[in-house]
């Protein structure tokens, strides 16, 4: 069965370092997603991405953050300069339609020190 | 930006019970998902509700869309150890993409 899924599962990184969050979306889907978890909180939405560009963003994805496809099947968070706060659980998820059956990575964990 | 409800936060239960959890809105949803998420793990897609009234049955788990489509239910009968975890809603809109509740975090007791 066809699945999302994102490496490292784990991170670790030095603050103000920058990081890398890499997902491989499911082959036939259009559109992709950020989220993040901090650990004991809520699934919060960062940023949606289609036809190779942001459709949304919220409050949290501010300019440290960037997404990119570099190629036909990656999808990428970069963090510039991490922050304690970054710390979190990042999910990745893409669907076929829009705001449809989307299905998520099993996450990368940030840990920023 | 939509914001969701999830009710009860935490719910404690024996084996056998059923239980019906909530998600509400003020806002209307273009679709509407439940999703099961085991610590540590990504969220697992449940369901996904489109049409206001919409009743969708997965075994013993049986998910209704609100006819306003503004809020959804989750009943789960007789349920079984298996079922705990955090089960989140998420609703998308025409404005804005998928935003997640906080949860309802079940138990279920042998």
């Amino acid at each position: 069965e066809p699945e999302v899924t994102q490496t490292p599962s784990h991170q670790v990184t030095q603050m103000g370092q920058e990081v890398i969050l890499r997902c491989v979306p499911i082959s036939n889907h259009l559109y992709f997603y950020w989220y993040r978890q901090i650990l004991g909180q809520k699934v919060e939405f960062l940023v949606s991405f289609y036809n190779n560009e942001i459709s949304e963003k919220s409050e949290i994805f501010d300019d440290q953050f960037s997404v990119e496809r570099p190629d036909g099947s990656n999808f990428t968070l970069k963090i510039r300069s991490t922050k304690l706060e970054d710390s979190a659980m990042y999910f990745c998820a893409s669907s076929a339609d829009h705001n449809t059956e989307a299905f998520f990575g099993q996450g990368t964990r940030l840990t920023v020190v | 930006t939509q914001l969701l409800e999830q009710s009860p936060q935490f719910l404690s239960i024996q084996e056998g019970e059923n239980l019906t959890v909530y998600c509400n809105s003020s806002s209307v949803f273009s679709s509407l998902q439940w999703y099961r998420q085991e610590p540590g793990e990504g969220p697992v897609l449940l369901v996904t509700v489109v049409t206001g009234g919409e009743v969708k049955k997965l075994k013993r788990l049986t998910f209704q869309f609100g006819d306003a489509r503004k809020d959804s239910s989750l009943h789960i009968t007789a349920a079984q150890p298996g079922d705990t975890g955090l089960y989140l809603c998420a609703g998308a809109s025409n404005n804005n993409d998928m935003r997640f509740g906080a949860g309802t975090r079940l138990t279920v007791k042998p």
